[in-house]
């Protein structure tokens, strides 16, 4: 079982509402990210760390930001949400292992704007 | 362009069954492939990686297959049960640092 979790498990909010999602690990894992996930659809990345003071946007764009203060901490903003933001947000960590990465996922925020 | 595909139509077997999964990719050189499983509402937990120049690797009930020149790999689960319905995500590790490419999934189920 991966210690990563991430909070709320849904969060239902009005337009131009700022939120955050919250992702926490205690693996001591210096990598971190977030997907995006739709119905049936594929995880697309939207941002990554690979450590402390360190991000970078994902292939997705997305109009949300990430922080890394701490390492076992990696926080999604969204300014004002819009509808189009509706959607799965999964928080990942990762450790290279004897071949290679392999990722640990938390539960995931399933995130719906009004 | 670059695309992976991955059974779109949910598998149907039957317990004790085999399953085999499919996952192909174009425009892709991948270092190695992973699989992964999700269940709903939950986050995809790892499952098995494969590099680019092994043929095959199996764990427990598991195999999976990587043939880079038909750029195709295949899972299957023999001995299939009911626990094992879930979807099965494959993702292309380009040996970036863990930024994965996932397909879409394919959703199994497993009757009794």
């Amino acid at each position: 079982e991966a210690d990563i979790y991430q909070t709320p498990r849904y969060l239902v909010i009005g337009t131009g509402k700022k939120i955050t999602l919250e992702c926490s690990q205690t693996m001591g894992h210096d990598k971190m990210y977030w997907y995006q996930q739709d119905p049936g659809m594929e995880l697309h990345l939207i941002h990554y760390s690979y450590g402390v003071n360190s991000t970078e946007k994902g292939d997705l764009s997305s109009e949300s930001t990430v922080s890394r203060i701490r390492t076992e901490h990696f926080p999604l903003t969204l300014e004002s949400a819009r509808p189009s933001h509706t959607s799965q947000y999964l928080c990942a960590s990762s450790v290279r292992g004897r071949t290679n990465e392999k990722l640990f996922f938390g539960s995931g925020t399933q995130l719906s704007v009004l | 362009s670059q695309k992976i595909e991955q059974n779109s139509e949910a598998l149907n077997i039957q317990e004790g069954k085999t399953a085999t999964l499919t996952c192909n990719y174009t425009n892709y050189s991948p270092a190695y492939l992973q699989w992964y499983r999700q269940d709903p509402g939950r986050g995809p937990v790892f499952l098995l990686l494969i590099r680019e120049n092994e043929k095959e690797k199996r764990k427990e009930r598991l195999k999976v297959t990587f043939d880079t020149t038909l750029k195709q790999s295949l899972f299957h689960i023999t001995a299939s049960q009911p626990a094992d319905s879930a979807t099965y995500l494959c993702a292309l590790d380009m040996d970036q640092g863990g930024k994965l490419i996932f397909g879409q999934g394919t959703e199994l189920s497993v009757k009794p």
